[in-house]
């Protein structure tokens, strides 16, 4: 079976600063991979997703992701985080492309990002 | 217009009573699911529908009964409800081709 690890629970990055997210995926083939953002009493946010081709997609609010199929990693990445980023994350995988949009996610465990001034 | 809809937001109810949780999606798209998020933030899937077919069922008490009467509602309703059911429901939907999963903005129930 599929799984996603995001190793980090809690980040916290001061404003200005650069970050990363990481996350790596457990599976045989190439899994559709995605990024969401929860808010505070949200729902789930897409951020940008992988299918195939260029392997750094780009996503809304400026982030960015890399798909590294050495490494089963497609982390997170944004140049420099604004307040309004303090969120938390989840990675999540999808599988059978025959079935896309019709089949189960697997997430993460999530990453709580903290933005100080 | 919200894309995914969920009545109640929130859901305070005690131990052994019946609740359901509505769910609507005017996106036209075909599959809609139940996820259900612990209060460690961990999302799993509960139930997938397709047309109004139960397409996905993860291992999950029976007291928990989805009910689809169309493709664009699906509802939840759980039985003698228990303290471990406290937790946040999200209903999403998808499209085959689409852009992953619409989520609503989640029900949170609280069983005392």
């Amino acid at each position: 079976a599929q799984s996603v690890t995001q190793p980090d629970i809690h980040i916290t990055v001061s404003e200005g600063a650069s970050l990363e997210l990481r996350c790596n995926y457990s599976y045989g083939a190439t899994p559709y991979l995605f990024w969401y953002v929860q808010s505070p009493g949200q729902g789930l946010q897409l951020l940008l997703k992988y299918f195939s081709g260029d392997t750094l997609v780009q996503g809304i609010k400026g982030f960015e992701a890399e798909f590294k199929r050495s490494q089963s990693s497609f982390n997170l990445r944004k140049p420099s985080v604004h307040w309004s980023d303090a969120a938390e994350y989840f990675c999540a995988v999808g599988l059978d492309i025959s079935n896309f949009g019709n089949e189960k996610l697997t997430f993460g465990t999530g990453t709580r990002l903290t933005i100080i001034p | 217009d919200t894309a995914v809809s969920q009545t109640p937001k929130y859901l305070v109810t005690q131990m052994g009573n019946d609740k359901s949780i509505k769910c609507e999606q005017n996106l036209g798209h075909d599959t809609m699911y139940w996820y259900k998020q612990d209060s460690k933030k961990f999302l799993k899937i509960m139930f997938s529908y397709n047309n109004k077919e139960l397409i996905i069922n993860e291992t999950v008490p029976n007291r928990f009964s989805p009910k689809s009467p169309d493709k664009a509602h699906l509802n939840l309703h759980i039985n003698s409800l228990e303290l471990g059911d406290s937790a946040v429901y999200f209903c999403a939907s998808s499209q085959e081709g689409s852009d992953g999963y619409t989520f609503g903005s989640g029900t949170r129930l609280t069983v005392v």
